[in-house]
């Protein structure tokens, strides 16, 4: 099975930078994606790693380490919009992949 | 454009009732998945199907039954068996064969009262 760890909550200053972790215990692991829901939203997907290594897609990145059981997100140039939860998850199972969510962290980005 | 409706928005529904939440969409994709999400919690999986007239139980299936009578649609029975059913409901969709970009609805908050 799956499960995966990640902060409950986060919080930062608008225009900084804060990375958000997620460590995962899996087997038959096809990768780590992240999502970003507002209050009462829908999650919206941000990014994804098949492989190791940081993907970048405008001010988020994303990192993986397979041999780890490690990946974080990174958010930069943090904008007041950015305070939402934010949930890694991990894909499994063949054919159409199933996710397993994170239970999410709270990102809060005060002034 | 493309997406996930899901309706309605809002339910309220009395204990020993079951309620179906409809899931509509018209992106062609192959697999929908159903969700639930308590407060301060991650989502957690309910059914999924891949295919018409297939699905498979998730993590949580006990007290839900689906269907699958069209590609578009992937209708979700909370039943009276389901003993703790307030929580905020999620439909999703992607093509078969991807693990990430799942395309959310909006959701369905169920309380029960």
């Amino acid at each position: 099975g799956q499960s995966l760890e990640q902060p409950s909550e986060v919080t930062a200053v608008e225009g900084a930078i804060v990375q958000i972790n997620c460590t995962y215990q899996t087997s038959g692991f096809y990768g780590l994606s992240w999502y970003q829901q507002h209050d009462g939203g829908a999650p919206t997907f941000l990014s994804y790693n098949g492989l190791d290594g940081l993907e970048e897609t405008g001010r988020f990145s994303s990192f993986l380490s397979r041999s780890d059981s490690y990946g974080y997100l990174l958010l930069q140039e943090l904008q007041m919009k950015d305070s939402a939860s934010y949930f890694c998850a991990g894909g499994t199972g063949a054919g159409s992949y199933q996710l397993t969510f994170g239970k999410g962290t709270k990102l809060s980005v005060i002034p | 454009d493309g997406g996930i409706t899901q309706s309605p928005k809002y339910l309220f529904r009395k204990e020993g009732q079951n309620v179906t939440l409809s899931c509509e969409q018209n992106l062609n994709h192959d697999a929908m998945y159903w969700y639930r999400q308590d407060p301060g919690q991650g989502l957690r999986l309910i059914y999924y199907s891949q295919i018409v007239n297939d699905f498979q139980k998730g993590d949580i299936a006990e007290g839900y039954s689906v269907s699958r009578e069209k590609k578009e649609s992937f209708p979700l029975t909370v039943t009276s068996a389901q003993k703790n059913p307030t929580a905020f409901y999620l439909c999703a969709s992607t093509q078969n064969g991807v693990n990430y970009g799942y395309t959310f609805g909006s959701g369905t908050r169920l309380t029960v009262v």
